[in-house]
């Protein structure tokens, strides 16, 4: 049972466009929501989070929304640059509860000139 | 510098061959974790620990042993690896609960687990 699902595998968006990544979640008890960023040969690296009593976090060209009520997160990033061309997970977790973190399938994003 | 430390990098080895993936971080942090990460399917939790001697089941913790003897070390076993085993491996850690930045995992560069 997937409870953060990044339904699309990838994305490919101009230079200079806007990269919109979306994840979406099934268990209402999620309070607090990341986003990662993963390189090859590297491990994943915190990028930007927003807690479930905000619907928006900013900071510099990227920006999560929250929509508590669809269940649903998106990951603006503009302007889109080729070295934001990464994969990125998607995580959740109740940590009113645990310190556990529940990650998505991650979206690859490619950003070209 | 603040990091997180796996080893080896890469290893191939064989069916029922005990091997240990060794994890340290250097910035007291409370809450470690190894997480496997396998095509479709996302980074899955394997095991976890909120302090020393306190180890707990993630979501696929069958055919994986950790300890927590200290708070910097956090080394998984595989006591008899199986070929559905093969996967790329991390480790991270976070101060958890009780601070702010408290939910941010820091990773570790990954192991490359190869088992015939």
């Amino acid at each position: 049972d997937q409870q953060v699902k990044q339904n699309s595998p990838s994305l490919s968006v101009q230079e200079g466009r806007i990269s919109i990544l979306n994840c979406d979640y099934t268990n209402s008890m999620f309070d607090y929501f990341l986003w990662y960023k993963k390189y090859p040969a590297e491990g994943p690296t915190f990028l930007i989070s927003i807690s479930s009593i905000k619907d928006k976090n900013e900071d510099g060209r990227f920006t999560v929304f929250l929509n508590k009520s669809a269940k649903h997160l998106s990951l603006h990033i503009v302007p889109s640059q080729p070295g934001d061309s990464a994969v990125y997970f998607c995580a959740a977790s109740d940590f009113g509860n645990t310190d556990k973190l529940i990650f998505g399938t991650g979206t690859r994003l490619q950003v070209f000139p | 510098e603040a990091q997180v430390t796996q080893n080896p990098r890469y290893l191939i080895t064989v069916t029922g061959k005990k091997l240990t993936v060794t994890c340290s971080q250097n910035m007291n942090h409370e809450y470690m974790s190894w997480y496997r990460q396998d095509p479709g399917l996302g980074l899955r939790q394997i095991y976890y620990s909120m302090n020393v001697e306190v180890t707990d089941k993630g979501d696929v913790p069958e055919g994986y042993k950790v300890s927590r003897k200290e708070k910097r070390n956090f080394p998984l076993i595989l006591e008899s690896p199986s070929p559905n085993q093969t996967s790329l491996y991390f480790c991270a850690s976070s101060f958890g609960r009780g601070r702010e930045d408290s939910y941010e995992q820091y990773f570790g560069p990954g192991t490359r687990l190869t088992v015939t």
